[in-house]
């Protein structure tokens, strides 16, 4: 399995607070991403990073921040948590977006419920 | 259209047989594919990826590309409960980002 860890693993909040999760990996990838999984839309990506301090927007990124500090930490904020956010989180990983290195490797999710 | 489309199932096979999973894409610069399954409450697992056209076997499973008619499906033979799980289709678009499909849901019956 690749080495990629998640926390929390569930949280429940109440609207307007804000979140922060947390994706650790251990593989040294470049590159990390955030999506989210609902029913009936099925995987959307947030953010992504491309390196320390770089990132970029995916296709659902309102309400949402990313932060990457260290090559193997991603954060993803809420800044006032809706329940339109209420979802599973996951965190995946790659060593490129080209090529036969461009495979994503997830972490375990992250349950999360605003109330 | 959707970029990448999948039946949602639930397909439901007896064990022992071949389930065949198929997706289709619109993106016709895409040039990597991987099918990911995910058991109920878990995260996606790759099972494999593709690149060229035509057959690529891995035990029990084979993934098959057509990049002509945009099609690109999963076979898997000899069927197990085990298998029963939701099937991601995945595809890499020629801007370079993953985009995946909602999956087919497959149901193996001992």
């Amino acid at each position: 399995d690749a080495g990629i860890t998640q926390s929390p693993r569930h949280k429940v909040t109440e609207t307007g607070t804000p979140v922060t999760l947390r994706c650790h990996q251990t593989e040294n990838h470049r590159y990390m991403y955030w999506y989210r999984q609902d029913p009936g839309h099925g995987l959307r990506l947030i953010h992504y990073s491309y390196g320390v301090k770089d990132t970029d927007k995916g296709e659902v990124s309102d309400g949402y921040s990313v932060s990457r500090s260290k090559t193997e930490d991603f954060l993803l904020t809420l800044e006032s948590a809706t329940s339109s956010q209420t979802s599973v989180y996951f965190c995946a990983i790659s060593e490129s977006t080209r090529g036969a290195t461009d495979t994503q490797y997830f972490g375990p999710g992250t349950r999360l419920t605003v109330l | 259209q959707k970029e990448v489309e999948q039946n949602s199932g639930p397909l439901s096979v007896p064990e022992g047989a071949i389930a065949s999973l198929n997706c289709t894409y619109s993106d016709r610069g895409s040039q990597s594919f991987f099918w990911y399954r995910q058991y109920s409450g878990k995260s996606p697992e790759l099972i494999m990826f593709i690149y060229s056209n035509g057959d690529k076997e891995d035990g029990r499973f084979t993934a098959q590309l057509n990049k002509a008619s945009q099609y690109v499906s999963l076979l898997i033979r000899d069927s197990q409960p085990s298998d029963s799980a939701t099937y991601l289709c995945a595809v890499v678009r020629s801007q370079g980002n993953l985009i995946f499909g909602k999956g087919t849901k497959l149901s193996v019956k001992p």
